[in-house]
């Protein structure tokens, strides 16, 4: 059963705790994606990745670190240094780095922050 | 000139009836205008694209119309069912090397 798992579905993590959140991906797709979608906001970029050990900043990079040590799992760290942190963590791959191609979207982790 | 400008923010529709959600852009470059639909608790899924060599493209009861003169592209769910409650995004791209923009959503909820 292709696609993407994301995990946990809830996490609640103390103000100050770094958390990682797990992705990954049996489609054999090149790229990955990680958004923060909240409410009334869309989803906005944290950070991508083309193809394997390589990864680029996205528009709210900052607070935010991620690894692509293999091509099926693209993990991202939500660090003490992001200011608000709670929200809905989408992870998705496309089969290129082209942007025009679908993305697959997980089924997400939302992140509460006490 | 970055931004896709999505309305309305939420939509209340009659089964049967006709949902319409509209966006707006400023980019000219932008040529690739997807939409995803996201049910609760999910994650996005694409329901149907369309580039701006054509005016329309239907796929079942799902039509995006284009207009490049106004800068607009809207959907289109004829005969909505309870089913297709959902929140849906309009999104935009400039060819194959550039990001995705995403508007910002419509929650639509259609009455049984």
């Amino acid at each position: 059963d292709g696609g993407i798992t994301q995990s946990p579905k809830y996490l609640f993590r103390k103000e100050g705790q770094n958390v990682t959140l797990s992705c990954e991906q049996n489609l054999n797709h090149d790229a990955m994606y990680w958004y923060r979608q909240d409410p009334g906001q869309g989803l906005r970029l944290i950070y991508y990745s083309q193809i394997v050990n390589d990864f680029q900043k996205g528009d709210i990079a900052e607070g935010y670190s991620v690894s692509r040590e293999k091509k099926e799992s693209f993990p991202l760290t939500v660090t003490s240094a992001q200011k608000n942190p709670t929200a809905f963590y989408l992870c998705a791959s496309s089969i290129t780095s082209g942007w025009g191609d679908e993305q697959f979207f997980g089924p997400g982790t939302r992140l509460t922050v006490l | 000139q970055q931004q896709v400008k999505q309305s309305p923010q939420s939509l209340i529709v009659q089964k049967g009836g006709i949902s319409i959600i509209n966006c707006a852009y400023e980019n000219t470059a932008f040529d690739y205008f997807p939409w995803y639909q996201q049910f609760p608790g999910k994650g996005p899924a694409l329901l149907i694209a369309i580039r701006p060599d054509v005016s329309e493209k239907k796929e079942g009861r799902f039509t995006i119309s284009f207009n490049k003169s106004a800068k607009q592209f809207s959907l289109h769910i004829m005969d909505s069912q309870p089913g297709d409650s959902a929140t849906y995004f309009c999104a935009a791209s400039m060819g194959r090397d550039d990001k995705i923009i995403f508007g910002k959503g419509t929650r639509l909820h259609i009455l049984p």
